[in-house]
């Protein structure tokens, strides 16, 4: 069975740094992998996703990137906002079964 | 115009008590999913429905019972609430679920407490 795995936990850095969050799972099997973002008291929010035979995916200041030899994924911000402020989760999918980890609460104070 | 609605947004009731969770999506999609979020944050689907179908159904107490009148609808009805069941609870929708790699969308969350 998938287990996905977060590292940090908990993230606080100053307005403006790079910042890299990391995610592990057992199963090489994965399909996919998506990163979201889950602000309090709301839903999640789709923000990447790598497909299997892809190795990474841009989207403006986000940049995530797969190696499922290695089963890790890594998400990639750059130039940190206060607005990035949230839990950060990912999540590796196989036949629309997803498995979570159990996020990165990030803080970026201004 | 919200995608995926929920509702209720909070839940608070008694141990013993048989309560319901509504989700619907405007997306058009085929699929809808239930997960629940712990304490400890973990997601973990429950289930998902496709065109009103029970396609996955993962290891949940009976005492859950979704139910899909229409594709654009799931909801959730719980009996006999217990402590444990304090959680958030999550709908999502995806466009076929029948497929790999299609992205979720994500309701607001349902949080119930039981007490």
């Amino acid at each position: 069975k998938q287990e996905v795995t977060q590292i940090p936990a908990a993230l606080s850095v100053p307005e403006g740094e790079n910042l890299v969050l990391n995610c592990s799972f057992t199963d090489s099997a994965i399909y996919n992998l998506q990163w979201f973002r889950q602000d309090p008291g709301k839903g999640l929010t789709s923000l990447l996703l790598i497909q299997s035979s892809q190795r990474e995916q841009t989207s403006g200041r986000l940049n995530a990137s797969l190696d499922k030899s290695s089963g890790r994924s890594t998400l990639y911000i750059a130039a940190s906002q206060p607005g990035d402020s949230a839990t950060y989760l990912c999540a590796g999918e196989d036949f629309n079964k997803f498995y979570f980890g159990s996020g990165t609460k990030l803080n970026v104070k201004p | 115009d919200t995608a995926v609605s929920q509702t209720p947004k909070y839940l608070v009731t008694q141990m013993g008590n048989d309560k319901s969770i509504k989700c619907e999506q405007n997306l058009g999609h085929d699929t809808m999913y239930w997960y629940k979020q712990d304490s400890k944050k973990f997601l973990k689907i429950m289930f998902s429905y496709n065109n009103k179908e029970l396609i996955i159904n993962e290891t949940v107490p009976n005492r859950f019972s979704p139910k899909s009148p229409d594709k654009a609808h799931l909801n959730l009805h719980i009996n006999s609430l217990e402590l444990g069941d304090s959680a958030v609870y999550f709908c999502a929708s995806s466009q076929t679920g029948t497929g790999r790699g299609e992205t979720q969308y994500f309701g607001p969350g349902t949080r119930l407490l039981v007490l």
